[in-house]
């Protein structure tokens, strides 16, 4: 059983369209994470959510709008997608300060 | 916020030697200190932690230290081997701060035959 997917596993899209990347998590954890790994390999965390409460927001763009309908599932939709929005975005999922489980990642090309 | 800075960037070993990483953070009020593997094309996965009551922690060939008057923690691996190839991330995090990990730059490590 995968404790944290997500899907697409890849994206590729155009610059300007609208893309949506979903996870959910199994383990019963109350915060999930949304982090952006660049081609550098820079994990950078984006958002947190805690029991569906919107907890970190990091100096992202807004056009990165996360959502999160229940504690299990957080989800990300990006509006107007740019080149520099390329990346690999992993969800993750802990309870409390402890051990974060992640997402196999979702890797965003845009064109 | 919280800083991580994490040394060396690359690190080459013969197989069977030790490597080391190392970390600093800044925030004082850090008081969880994971260590993430990551292996080309796959998510990072914990492979140690450690929190802020304990100043060593081991687990077969892996052990982290932490000195918390310093803010320094390191990971050491003994006896590498070829599949201990990967990029190492450490990263802090403390109670009350949103449960956010704050990574470091990351390790390429590579254990040549």
């Amino acid at each position: 059983d995968t404790a944290v997917s997500q899907t697409p596993k890849y994206l590729v899209t155009q610059m300007g369209n609208d893309k949506s990347i979903k996870c959910e998590q199994n383990l019963g954890h109350d915060t999930m994470y949304w982090y952006k790994q660049d081609s550098k390999k820079f994990l950078k965390i984006m958002f947190s959510y805690n029991n569906k409460e919107l907890i970190i927001n990091e100096t992202v763009p807004n056009r990165f709008s996360p959502k999160s309908p229940d504690k299990a599932h957080l989800n990300l939709h990006i509006n107007s997608l740019e080149l520099g929005d390329s990346a690999v975005y992993f969800c993750a999922s802990s309870q409390g300060v402890a051990e974060g489980f992640f997402g196999q990642g979702t890797r965003l090309t845009v064109v | 916020g919280e800083n991580v800075e994490q040394h060396p960037s690359t690190l080459s070993v013969q197989e069977g030697d030790s490597a080391v990483i190392k970390c600093t953070y800044s925030d004082s009020a850090s008081n969880y200190f994971p260590w993430y593997k990551q292996e080309l094309g796959k998510r990072p996965q914990l492979i140690i932690d450690i929190r802020s009551n304990v100043g060593e922690k081991k687990d077969q060939r892996i052990a982290v230290t932490l000195n918390k008057t310093a803010k320094h923690f390191s990971l050491h691996i003994t006896e590498t081997q070829p599949e201990d190839s990967a990029v190492y991330f450490c990263a802090a995090s403390f109670t009350g701060g949103g449960n956010k990990l704050t990574f470091g730059t990351g390790t390429q490590l590579k254990v040549e035959l």
